[in-house]
């Protein structure tokens, strides 16, 4: 198994551009969930999922959006890119619809310039 | 505001002591989780202690839950230099199945 894997590995935008962000996972897993990792900040929750259709927003989702088409994605848009969005971001998955041991992805170093 | 809270937000000690980090939150839990994250990677699981556990064990790692004080220690006994990394607790909130983690606490054992 792959396991949890992100894509790209790093990225640069322009303030106003937009992407995606890929994340898929090869375990089946129902629960996933996107972070930001910023200095001193810890991990801080944007969008989760408990299976395919089911999103719900976390503590800061502003200017992210997400789709759950399948169990095994679930990719993270930016729509309009913001210096503030420059981040490490990880997604994480884990079995079952409640709050288990999560499996994090390698991330994704974003800047915003 | 983030739901879990660490302390101390850095710690440093010498192969062989005995590491302490304490983790402090909010509202009553499902469970609680420690992670621990070495430089630039992603985070791993190290353990879960449910809201009716009050210790758990793993290896050299020992997790204690005060449910009546919010709180959450966790014992790393004879560290080495490998165990240097940033640990976070991370709680899962009655309310709902939010993950949320705390800011913290990064942790060099100097060989």
């Amino acid at each position: 198994n792959a396991g949890v894997t992100q894509t790209p590995k790093f990225q640069v935008l322009k303030t106003g551009q937009s992407m995606t962000l890929q994340c898929a996972q090869d375990m089946n897993h129902e629960y996933m969930s996107w972070y930001r990792q910023d200095p001193g900040m810890g991990l801080r929750l944007i969008h989760y999922s408990v299976g395919a259709g089911i999103t719900d927003q976390g503590e800061v989702p502003n200017g992210y959006n997400v789709s759950r088409s399948t169990t095994e994605d679930f990719p993270l848009r930016l729509l309009s890119a913001a210096p503030s969005q420059t981040s490490v971001y990880f997604c994480a998955s884990s079995y079952g619809t409640g709050i288990r041991e999560q499996y994090f992805g390698p991330g994704t170093r974003l800047t915003v310039t | 505001s983030q739901q879990g809270e660490e302390d101390p937000q850095a710690l440093s000690i010498q192969e062989g002591e005995n590491a302490t980090m304490n983790c402090s939150y909010k509202t009553s839990i499902n469970n609680l989780q420690w992670y621990r994250q070495n430089s630039g990677r992603g985070l791993v699981h190290l353990i879960l202690i449910r809201s009716n556990e009050r210790e758990k064990h793993s290896g050299r790692l020992r997790v204690t839950l005060d449910t009546s004080k919010k709180s959450s220690s966790l014992l790393i006994t004879a560290s080495r230099a490998a165990d240097t990394a940033s640990y976070f607790c991370a709680t899962d909130a009655r309310q709902g199945g939010k993950l949320i983690f705390g800011q913290g606490t990064e942790l060099s054992v100097k060989p």
